[in-house]
């Protein structure tokens, strides 16, 4: 089966511009996760999807951060404004559903660096 | 606030077994062991996951105390492939977040 495709791979913006993430999960999949990875740290989740509506978000900024699941399918997470300290790998995870068995699938992630 | 404790890092040497540890001494009655590797540059992936019984997989095999208080991941024969860095979560139902730590970066010695 194909895997979670994520876009772009790098980006580089300047401190106060914006920056949209794309995500496209496995096919058949309910549940999508954004994580936030910061150099030397372990994923931090930022959004939980279950289809199209949100479940878990309560660690997103957001007075920054947004993201939006269209038709429970694609998702995109958007930063506007960028401070230095988004700087991060930012990974799309996906999986079956939410019970204790379902294991995540993560994409390669988009490398963010905030200048 | 990770709920699992894992070393920082660990060497092994190449072909040898390596046994990662674990613990989890707040775990729950209904919470599930999952372990997962992040090789550099790529996203996590799965490993392997159990809740009582020791389970065994093409990639692994992972020991869980009887007290559910630790467990071990146990790669057989380690290779320059297996160098990552490895992590032990905690996964529970109803829609409880998981919390990554920092892991366990595994290197591997030829």
């Amino acid at each position: 089966e194909a895997g979670v495709a994520q876009s772009p791979r790098y980006k580089i913006i300047e401190k106060r511009q914006s920056v949209a993430f794309w995500c496209n999960p496995i096919s058949g999949h309910a549940t999508l996760y954004w994580y936030q990875q910061i150099l030397g740290q372990g994923p931090k989740l930022l959004i939980q999807f279950q289809n199209n509506g949100v479940v878990d978000d309560s660690q997103l900024p957001k007075d920054r951060f947004s993201a939006e699941r269209l038709k429970g399918v694609d998702s995109t997470l958007k930063i506007q404004p960028a401070k230095l300290e988004d700087s991060a790998v930012y990974l799309c995870a996906s999986s079956l559903g939410d019970r204790v068995t379902d294991g995540y699938t993560f994409g390669s992630g988009t490398r963010l660096t905030v200048v | 606030d990770a709920k699992t404790t894992q070393p920082n890092s660990m060497e092994s040497n190449e072909e040898e077994p390596v046994h990662l540890p674990c613990n989890h001494s707040t775990i729950s009655g209904t919470d599930y062991i999952h372990w997962y590797r992040q090789l550099p540059s790529q996203g996590p992936e799965y490993v392997i996951h159990g809740l009582t019984s020791n389970v065994n997989n093409r990639m692994a095999s992972l020991a869980i105390a009887e007290d559910r208080k630790s467990s071990t991941l146990i790669l057989h024969r380690a290779t320059l492939r297996d160098a990552a860095v490895y992590y032990c979560i905690l996964k529970g139902g109803g829609y409880q977040k998981v919390t990554f730590g920092i892991g366990t970066k595994l290197q591997v010695i030829p």
